[in-house]
């Protein structure tokens, strides 16, 4: 299986809000509302932000949200904050005929 | 608290072997199934395997299958990964993650332990 596709960077400013997209295909994003959304720092293990697509784990802002159109998932993120400048990795279930995991390539955010 | 402590990583040469470790406290280890997770240097992640809470559902990817092995001791709170036939492909840090049965989502994560396979 192939990794799900991200756009390599995005930026913006403090207070604005972005969206990183996550493509996939009808094998995994499109087939299953099993995304989840993870936020990595420099250095630092991956923390689970988003879960099921928009579900948010206790202790998540509400600023972090999560949707799903067809084969691609979203992040969104508001009122953007210094402290949300790091990568984000999506990921999905990819199962059908065999159990599968697939990321994708990781999405650096930078807050301007 | 939740808390996963990877260990065991290190430098090894092509061919070669390792265990890793990872010690699981702060929750019932037993009822959760299990992943490990890793990620080359600069670059993204990579699910490796995934063990159910019992340790008689077991899945691999395709780039460990056959070579790595996973386990985990429920009476010791401790999940294994056992790599064999390293290659250098397989230099990258490795998280223990606990999974979500149902949503495959990996929640916490540890800090990860680095193994290095060069000659």
């Amino acid at each position: 299986q192939s990794a799900l596709t991200q756009p390599a960077s995005v930026s913006g400013s403090p207070g604005q809000s972005i969206t990183i997209s996550c493509t996939g295909t009808s094998s995994d994003v499109g087939s299953y509302n099993l995304v989840s959304w993870y936020q990595q720092h420099p250095g630092k293990a991956p923390k689970l932000m988003i879960y099921e697509g928009s579900k948010r784990p206790s202790g998540v802002s509400n600023r972090f949200s999560g949707s799903k159109s067809g084969n691609t998932a979203s992040l969104t993120i508001s009122g953007l904050q210094a402290e949300d400048e790091a990568d984000y990795y999506c990921c999905s279930y990819a199962g059908s005929s065999t159990f599968h995991v697939v990321f994708g390539g990781g999405t650096k955010l930078t807050v301007l | 608290q939740v808390q996963l402590v990877e260990s065991g990583g290190g430098l090894v040469k092509p061919g070669g072997s390792l265990r890793l470790s990872c010690a699981a406290s702060g929750f019932t280890f037993s009822d959760y199934y299990m992943s490990w997770i890793r990620q080359a240097p600069g670059k993204g992640l990579e699910w490796v395997s995934y063990i159910s809470s019992s340790g008689s559902t077991i899945y691999y990817a395709d780039s460990v299958k056959g070579r790595f092995t996973i386990s985990r001791d429920n009476a010791k709170n401790s999940l294994y990964l056992q790599m064999n036939s390293l290659r250098a492909e397989d230099t990258a840090v490795y998280y223990c993650a606990r999974a979500h049965e149902f949503s495959f989502s990996f929640d916490p994560w540890g800090q990860g332990t680095l193994v290095t396979v060069s000659s």
